[in-house]
């Protein structure tokens, strides 16, 4: 199945560091969604966008929707190690209810 | 408030076998969404059910099947299992429409 290509596969920041990475579609989307997972856990929903060019925060983690509509990024100001985990991008098509076409993550460790 | 739940955590099956996984969804849910998630990839899309009907369907053959009960819990079943089903299973509810899905811890299913 489809997935949409994330970069960097995997990071190794300082504490304190900000870390950027984005994510790549072929298909135009209408809801850009990221998501972190802990090991043994589901995916967490971060941010939710739903307009090309929207830039939204939570907390430490800025997330923008492509003004294409076929790319987003985030950025985590200050890193911390409890950031340490996958980071997921995930599309939806507009009619697609909930049905979400995840990346392949990047995987992020954060050294205290 | 109890959040998604599912069962059981583990499970071993070998090829040719059938498995089911069972969900809860979160309290005042009505959406459960099916989800395969393979070693170091992001979730793949099975499929979703609302009212107790298939709603959407990702790209996986018939030998994936599912079913919702008046409550809203969820089984998804596969019929005879290959090592290439085995993954990390993960249930999402959504209240309809809604962007935020909760995702339960998965079921982990090695298939000898």
């Amino acid at each position: 199945g489809q997935q949409l290509n994330q970069s960097p596969q995997s990071m190794f920041i300082q504490e304190g560091e900000d870390v950027s990475m984005n994510c790549t579609s072929s298909s135009i989307f209408n809801t850009w969604l990221w998501y972190k997972q802990d090991p043994g856990e589901g995916p967490v929903l971060l941010i939710a966008l739903y307009k090309a060019g929207e830039l939204t925060s939570n907390g430490r983690l800025t997330a923008q929707f492509g003004i294409t509509r076929k790319d987003s990024f985030l950025n985590i100001s200050a890193s911390i190690p409890s950031d340490v985990g996958i980071y997921f991008c995930a599309g939806r098509y507009s009619g697609g209810y909930q049905k979400v076409t995840f990346g392949t993550g990047t995987k992020l460790q954060v050294i205290p | 408030d109890a959040g998604v739940t599912q069962s059981p955590t583990h499970l071993i099956k070998t090829r040719g076998q059938q498995v089911t996984l069972r969900c809860s969804p979160k309290s005042g849910h009505d959406t459960v969404s099916w989800y395969q998630q393979a070693l170091g990839q992001g979730p793949q899309f099975i499929f979703q059910y609302y009212e107790e009907e298939e709603r959407q369907r990702g790209n996986f053959p018939d030998r994936f099947s599912g079913h919702q009960f008046p409550n809203y819990s969820s089984e998804l079943n596969v019929n005879a299992l290959l090592l290439g089903d085995s993954a990390l299973y993960l249930c999402a509810s959504s209240w309809d429409y809604q962007e935020t899905q909760y995702f339960g811890p998965g079921t982990r299913l090695l298939v000898l």
